[in-house]
């Protein structure tokens, strides 16, 4: 079965720290690998996406890597801000899947403390 | 342009009635998702469709669930015979043309509540 694990499950950290939220994958085969960011109540909104054939992707702050071989993803968050906290979801089109599903991991809840 | 959206925002019903959970996709987008969300958990596919049809309706629990999309924009999912285990939040989302390499757009869901 095809699994997105994300760890941590909740990361507490003092406002201007870098930060790093992971992602695994259990099969290489994939068309492309997104982040999105879910504030309480609210849809999902998309970060960032990365294609099967990149490495890495980068929006101001953020930086997502992706290394498709080990199944492993990174977001890396700069100087983060009392309004980065938000529940981030890592989720990924594998090839095989016969559609363009999405499958999601659990989240990574952040809280940054002023 | 406008996003994804949904109606309604949040829906209570009780056990055994039937729902349906409105999606206005972007305009223009022939790609259109529904997700599923349980608290503490990620979002699981329900279906997709491509168009008027639905391309893949593997995620559907069971036959209980049905959507349609008869014009190729607008979509409702429909929901017979409620359980307390169908109470979640409804995501949908749509993109462009389905392609592999689109992101999807997602707009904000509806909450059903069933008691």
């Amino acid at each position: 079965k095809q699994e997105v694990t994300q760890i941590p499950a909740a990361l507490s950290v003092p406002e201007g720290e870098n930060l790093v939220l992971n992602c695994s994958f259990t099969d290489s085969a994939i068309y492309n690998l997104q982040w999105f960011r879910q504030d309480p109540g609210k849809g999902l909104t998309s970060l960032l996406l990365i294609q099967s054939s990149q490495r890495e992707q980068t929006s101001g702050r953020l930086n997502a890597s992706l290394d498709k071989s080990s199944g492993r993803s990174t977001l890396y968050i700069a100087a983060s801000q009392p309004g980065d906290s938000a529940t981030y979801l890592c989720a990924v089109l594998f090839s095989g899947a016969g559609s363009y599903q999405l499958t999601f991991g659990k989240g990574t809840k952040l809280s940054v403390i002023p | 342009g406008a996003g994804v959206s949904q109606t309604p925002s949040n829906k209570v019903t009780e056990k055994g009635k039937y729902v349906e959970l409105r999606c206005d996709p972007i305009s223009g987008h022939t790609a259109l998702y529904w997700y599923r969300q349980s608290l503490g958990q990620g979002p699981e596919f329900l279906i997709y469709f491509q168009g008027t049809g639905a391309a893949d309706d593997s995620g559907l629990p069971n036959d209980r669930f049905f959507a349609v999309r008869p014009e190729g924009s607008v979509s409702t999912l429909k929901i017979q015979r409620t359980e307390r285990g169908d109470s979640a939040v409804y995501l949908c989302a749509s993109s462009p043309t389905g392609g592999s390499g689109e992101t999807q757009y997602f707009g904000p869901g509806t909450r059903l509540l069933v008691l």
